[in-house]
């Protein structure tokens, strides 16, 4: 039973640029949670997916968009990259839409210079 | 919303030593769970706990649901305890909600 890959692990993009992260859930897990961690805070809450619609958002503008496929891997998009993107962005997945039994991926770490 | 709130921020101890983390929340809510974030980034989940007390090994847990709080005990430390806590509970639509953590350093 493979856990949750994110890709790519690191990554620096340039202001106003566009990024895509991935995300493979893990196996049997339909729903794909994405957080962002900023340098010292814990992690908040982008959106949800569940069976390849979006389930829940937070408080965070439309330049932050998903998408999640048939086998339930899933992307983050981000447009017009801010400064204050930079950060470690996870993703979860679990079997459920409620807040019980995610396993986390070790992140991805945005840099926007 | 609810805030999660968590002290103390920072923690550097001897090894060998015991800790006490603690969440308070603002809201009632129906489960509570501890996670600690390794230095690669990934969080494990280290206890749900919406009331009551728990134990796994070294570490414990308790929640006392009606005082809006929750304490992470850890004992007998080691460097492999390092890294932070974080304290999550369920918010809007159910989604978790974290606290800012706790950063634990184990000195050798």
């Amino acid at each position: 039973e493979t856990g949750v890959t994110q890709s790519p692990t690191h990554l620096i993009k340039t202001r106003g640029q566009q990024v895509t992260l991935r995300c493979s859930s893990q196996s049997g897990h339909n729903t794909v949670s994405w957080y962002q961690q900023a340098l010292g805070q814990g992690p908040q809450f982008i959106f949800q997916y569940y069976r390849e619609e979006e389930n829940g958002r937070g408080n965070f503008p439309p330049r932050f968009s998903g998408l999640q496929f048939p086998n339930y891997s899933s992307e983050l998009n981000v447009n017009a990259l801010e400064l204050d993107d930079s950060a470690l962005y996870l993703c979860a997945s679990s079997l459920t839409t409620g807040s019980y039994g995610y396993t986390f991926g070790s992140g991805t770490r945005l840099t926007v210079v | 919303g609810i805030q999660v709130e968590q002290s103390p921020p920072d923690l550097i101890l001897q090894e060998g030593a015991n800790s006490t983390l603690r969440c308070n929340f603002s809201d009632s809510v129906n489960n509570l769970q501890w996670f600690h974030q390794n230095p690669w980034g990934q969080l494990i989940n280290l206890f749900y706990i919406p009331s009551g007390t728990k134990q796994n090994g070294r570490l414990s847990a308790t929640t006392v649901a009606t005082e809006r709080y929750s304490l992470l005990y850890i004992s007998s430390s080691q460097t492999t305890d390092s890294g932070v806590y974080f304290c999550a509970v369920p918010g809007r639509d159910d989604k978790i909600i974290f606290g800012k953590g706790t950063r634990l350093h184990i000195l050798p």
